[in-house]
């Protein structure tokens, strides 16, 4: 079975440092995507980034970036310059190409950004 | 304009009734999906759906049941509501069953007392 860990449950970070959120996942397919979401007290889920597992180059959008490491099977997300916005839960999921559309998600990590 | 819409927004009802879930889309995607949330915050799938017809039922109870009218729109009635069913129940959708990012909606809290 296909697993998501995020083995950080909190994290918390002063306001305009960098925090990095860990992300490991465990699968035998060679085509997939994988993503940060982003949960704020609001419930919203938002998308934060993506990146596709056949390019080696890591996504970035603005202040998040990610390190990916496909043969560790590894997925962190770099937040830089926090924000007091980015307080949130933040999911790591998983999405096989072939398995109906389902995205897998880790347990999520709880970051607090501080003033 | 609201791309994934719920409604309700809040729910709270008593053990024993049936309740549904609305969802409608505005994006043009051809997959909608049902997701839960439970206490501790871990989401997992419940249902996928491709142009109307059923692709993913994961193991939820019978009691459970998603129908898509058309594309847009993919509702979730749940029958004699049970204090384990009380979670966030999010909608989403996708442009297509390999087509990754999904988008969700804002949640629907349903509370069974």
């Amino acid at each position: 079975a296909q697993t998501v860990t995020q083995s950080q449950p909190e994290m918390s970070v002063q306001e305009a440092e960098t925090v990095t959120l860990s992300c490991t996942y465990d699968t035998s397919e060679n085509n997939y995507y994988l993503f940060w979401y982003k949960q704020p007290p609001s419930r919203q889920m938002i998308l934060v980034i993506r990146q596709e597992a056949y390019k080696q180059q890591n996504a970035t959008e603005n202040r998040f970036s990610v390190n990916f490491q496909k043969a560790a099977k590894s997925f962190s997300l770099k937040i830089s310059d926090s924000q007091l916005g980015d307080t949130a839960m933040y999911f790591c999921a998983f999405f096989p190409y072939n398995q109906g559309g389902k995205l897998i998600f880790g347990q999520g990590t709880e970051l607090s950004v501080k003033p | 304009d609201t791309a994934v819409s719920q409604t309700p927004k809040y729910l709270v009802t008593q053990m024993g009734n049936d309740k549904s879930i609305k969802c409608e889309q505005n994006l043009g995607h051809d997959t909608m999906y049902w997701y839960k949330q439970d206490s501790k915050k871990f989401l997992k799938i419940m249902f996928s759906y491709n142009n109307k017809e059923l692709i993913i039922n994961e193991t939820v109870p019978n009691r459970f049941s998603p129908k898509s009218p058309d594309k847009a729109h993919l509702n979730l009635h749940i029958n004699s509501l049970e204090l384990g069913d009380s979670a966030v129940y999010f909608c989403a959708s996708s442009p297509g069953l390999q087509l990754g990012t999904q988008y969700f909606g804002p949640g629907t809290r349903l509370l069974v007392l």
